[in-house]
């Protein structure tokens, strides 16, 4: 079975970039068949999609996010990551990475790590 | 303000059955399959139904979903203490060309 786990800061400033990786273990990062992808959690709010990205590099992307995000795969550490630029307290959120069927369905997710934008 | 609509809140006692529902639009519900998802703090999310109703291995066949028109359900059956949890429904929208999430529906089994 598929294990994920994310890794990176858990506290970013305003106005810099949040970086997160996504450890992939017991199996490979993304397939054909399969998407890396991420969703995040506000406090108090629920789930929002950020994006996917396939094993061919191709990518998808919350459209009101589009402008700050890039997603990569690097195949040869197994993980996938993400970039969000320009963060602000908005972005303060749980982020999850997940393996997707076909970029929309979320079969495997990690633990999620918090992550906070403040000064 | 989620695209998909969710009752806030659901409550059933042991042993009971709980309709959680999802509303949404032609443009997501309406031309998609919905999947569900259960949220217990500190844990990862779990896929409970995808393609509207079908149970990934694993998951007991207590729970089910469907889906008509532009709206889905989710049936808990049988309720237990452990089904405590935020579930949230999702779909592709093809107006917004992205996955959309509902609010999410906080169950209390009292």
């Amino acid at each position: 079975q598929v294990q994920l786990q994310e890794s990176g800061p858990g506290l970013v400033k305003p106005s810099e970039t949040l970086s997160l990786s996504c450890i992939v273990s017991s199996g490979s990062v993304a397939t054909d068949s399969h998407y890396s992808s991420w969703i995040r959690q506000s406090p108090g709010k629920g789930l929002e999609w950020i994006g996917y990205i396939s094993y061919s590099g191709s990518t998808n992307y919350n459209p009101s996010l589009r402008s700050r995000v890039t997603m990569s795969v690097d195949k040869a550490k197994n993980q996938f990551s993400l970039r969000l630029t320009s963060v602000t307290a908005a972005d303060t959120a749980v982020y999850f990475c997940a393996s997707s069927v076909g970029g929309t369905t979320f079969d495997i997710w990690g633990q999620g790590i918090a992550v906070t934008v403040s000064s | 303000q989620s695209v998909l609509t969710q009752s806030p809140s659901a409550s059933g006692t042991p042993g009971q059955r709980v309709t959680i529902s999802c509303s949404g639009s032609s443009s997501n519900i309406g031309s998609n399959a919905v999947i569900w998802y259960q949220l217990l703090p500190g844990t990862a999310p779990k896929l409970l139904i995808y393609s509207s109703n079908q149970r990934p291995s694993g998951v007991p066949d207590r729970f089910s979903g469907s889906k008509s028109g532009t709206s889905a359900s989710l049936a808990i059956s049988g309720l237990q203490s452990e089904d405590e949890a935020i579930y949230y429904c999702s779909t592709w929208d093809d107006s917004l060309k992205g996955v959309i999430f509902g609010g999410g529906t906080k169950l209390t089994v009292l």
